[in-house]
């Protein structure tokens, strides 16, 4: 079975302060995909990154880094110097290649709340 | 490219009646999935099609609910009867290929069933 966890329901931190949100996966597919999606209050899913299980480079885009640690099989998501602009849910998902689908199981998502 | 588009982007409805929720995905893309998201089970995968063919129904909760894709730019998801419990955020996505590409979302169609 595949699954994947926030364990961080809510978060609440100050502008400029930096934030980490945890994503742990389970899945039985050696060749599998994580992602991670935004979703802002006006309520669209905005895709923000993808990763493969063979590649565990970290990956910095501004002030978003992603860290992907297979032997705790974990894909947390930074962000540094955060702003109100990231107030968001964030979802982390997984895409295992057994499926051949591209179906996305989502984790059940962290609020995070940046106030000024 | 304009992106994946939902109509409409609200919808209230009366329990018993007929709802028909529609997309046009992304040009191009093979792969189109409905997700409907809810407090209570987060984001879960309905149906997805490829090439406009039902591949996957399995997430589908009611034989209520059906989907269609007559063509490659249009699919539609309808509840027939609705009921309150079905009041829900659904999600169009599509992608270029299946596995291991991200997928496109619409901005959502939020039901609500009174």
């Amino acid at each position: 079975a595949q699954k994947v966890t926030q364990a961080q329901t809510e978060i609440s931190v100050v502008e400029k302060e930096d934030v980490t949100l945890d994503c742990v996966y389970e899945t039985r597919d050696t060749t599998y995909y994580l992602f991670w999606y935004k979703q802002p209050p006006s309520g669209e899913l905005v895709f923000l990154i993808r990763r493969n299980s063979f590649d565990e480079q970290n990956e910095i885009s501004g002030r978003y880094s992603w860290n992907f640690q297979k032997s705790t099989s974990s894909f947390n998501f930074t962000i540094t110097a955060s702003q109100v602009v990231d107030s968001a849910v964030y979802f982390c998902a997984l895409s295992g290649r057994s499926s051949n689908t591209g179906k996305l199981i989502f984790g059940q998502g962290t609020t995070l709340q940046v106030k000024p | 490219d304009a992106g994946v588009i939902q109509s409409p982007r609200h919808e209230v409805t009366e329990m018993g009646q007929e709802v028909t929720l529609r997309c046009k995905p992304i040009s191009g893309h093979d792969y189109l999935f409905w997700y409907r998201q809810t407090m209570m089970r987060g984001l879960e995968l309905l149906i997805y099609f490829n090439n406009n063919v039902p591949i996957d129904d399995s997430g589908m909760p009611e034989d209520r609910f059906s989907a269609k894709m007559p063509n490659a730019s249009f699919s539609t998801l309808k509840i027939q009867p609705s009921e309150p419990r079905d009041s829900a955020v659904y999600f169009c996505a599509s992608s270029f290929v299946g596995t291991g590409t991200e997928a496109f979302f619409g901005q959502g169609t939020r039901l609500t069933v009174v």
